[in-house]
């Protein structure tokens, strides 16, 4: 198994240009998470999904969107970006029982000037 | 509401002491507790959990974590560190009573081990 996987590792974007990171996941997990992680801090919550085609916000949802079509796929999309949107953001995914564990992928480092 | 807390945000070993990395949650009913590790440029890695059963949890690389529920607390051990065991790392807690059985971390405590 590959895991949790997350394309690409490094991006660059203009202030205003929209991108789409990509998450996906070959360990029919039900649950799938995207967390940001800023210089420093610990991990925030942007949004989640509990199967496919169910998803809802997490802490810091402003200024991205998600869709959940498929079990194994998660994308999330920047519109407009933003300077403030500048972190490392982390897929992550766990089968969706009580006592499972969590599993994340290695991250997306983003920077918009 | 679930919480977790890391009051240290660094701890500074030399190699071969050992190392404990603190912890503490706030949370309803019985908590299920983990601790992942962050090394640079990575994503986290699970490092052990503690359900129910035996409050020493023993996981990867040596580490252990001991929960005591009378001081709500899940401190991160491990006898003999070594310099290979720098990182970042991340206590949470999930409560299996609360819809989506969400994670909650805490702020991380980077180890700094020394030779």
């Amino acid at each position: 198994n590959a895991g949790v996987t997350q394309t690409p590792k490094f991006r660059i974007l203009k202030i205003g240009q929209s991108m789409t990171l990509q998450c996906t996941q070959d360990m029919n997990h039900n649950y799938m998470y995207w967390y940001r992680q800023d210089p420093g801090m610990g991990l925030k919550l942007i949004y989640y999904s509990v199967g496919a085609g169910i998803t809802d916000k997490g802490e810091v949802p402003n200024g991205y969107n998600v869709s959940r079509s498929t079990t194994e796929d998660f994308p999330l999309r920047l519109e407009l970006a933003a300077p403030s949107q500048t972190s490392v953001y982390f897929c992550a995914s766990r089968p969706g029982t009580s006592t499972d564990t969590q599993y994340f992928g290695p991250g997306t480092r983003l920077t918009v000037l | 509401a679930q919480s977790v807390a890391q009051p240290e945000d660094q701890v500074n070993v030399a190699e071969g002491n050992p190392l404990t990395v603190k912890c503490t949650y706030s949370v309803s009913g019985n908590p299920y507790l983990f601790w992942y590790v962050q090394y640079p440029n990575r994503g986290l890695q699970f490092l052990l959990k503690y359900i129910t059963g035996d409050n020493l949890v023993k996981g990867s690389y040596g580490f252990e974590a001991e929960f005591n529920k009378s001081q709500t607390s899940f401190h991160l051990k491990k006898p003999s560190a070594l310099v290979s065991d720098s990182a970042l790392y991340f206590c949470a807690v999930r409560n299996p009573s609360s819809a989506g059985n969400m994670l909650t971390f805490g702020g991380g405590t980077r180890l700094m081990v020394k030779p």
